[in-house]
């Protein structure tokens, strides 16, 4: 059962536009979200992060929007780069009361930023 | 560098023998969080610790599979008998406790191949 879905493969964009990646989830009781982005070869690395108490965050460039009543989240790239190019993780986490915050990802989308 | 460090980073071995995993976390993060990374998926947690206690283990960790936070510093994960199936991205990430959730910064990864 996928908790958290990344339902696009892929996004292909014009350098200099706006990107928008999207998330949908299931379970209600996460809180807590967060983006990665993955380059070949390497772990992810932490980009932004949203709180359920939020429904924007804005950090630089990246955007990240959450509407809880359709469970989906979106993170905006603006303007794009070249360097932008990566898989972008959408991950989830919620309390369960101890102190162990493990992510749920989804499965990712391939960004491509064409110069 | 002060980043999570993995070593190493690519092993191959045959079908049957047994693999060992160092992960070096950022040196004051005492949350220790193991995932696994499958092609075309995101990555799946497999065990948590905080300091030297393991405190959840996924059932992806079947018997098998056995890690270790001796000390609360590094951490080792080992896989016993190994399975093509075994053949993943093994990843480790850390955390420091009071900051919250606790941005988990991920290392590079161990890219496992069993033949």
């Amino acid at each position: 059962d996928q908790q958290v879905k990344q339902n696009s493969p892929s996004l292909s964009v014009q350098e200099g536009r706006i990107s928008i990646l999207n998330c949908d989830y299931t379970n209600s009781m996460f809180d807590y979200f967060l983006w990665y982005k993955k380059y070949p070869a390497e772990g992810p690395t932490f980009l932004i992060s949203i709180s359920s108490i939020k429904d924007k965050n804005e950090d630089g460039r990246f955007t990240v929007f959450l509407n809880k009543s359709a469970k989906h989240l979106s993170l905006h790239i603006v303007p794009s780069q070249p360097g932008d190019s990566a898989v972008y993780f959408c991950a989830a986490s919620r309390d369960s009361g101890g102190s162990n915050y493990k992510l749920t990802f989804g499965k990712g989308t391939l960004l491509t930023v064409n110069p | 560098d002060t980043g999570v460090s993995q070593d190493p980073r690519h092993k191959i071995t045959k079908r049957g023998q047994n693999v060992t995993f160092r992960c070096d976390p950022i040196s004051e993060h005492n949350r220790l969080y193991w995932y696994r990374q499958t092609l075309g998926q995101g990555p799946e947690f497999l065990t948590y610790f905080q300091n030297e206690a393991q405190l959840e283990k996924s059932r992806l960790l079947s018997d098998r599979f056995s890690a270790e936070r001796p000390k609360g510093s590094f951490s080792t994960l080992e896989i016993q008998r190994t399975e093509q199936g075994d053949s993943a991205m093994y990843l480790c990430a850390s955390s420091l406790e009071g900051q919250g959730r606790g941005t988990q910064y991920f290392g590079p990864g161990t890219r496992l191949l069993v033949l």
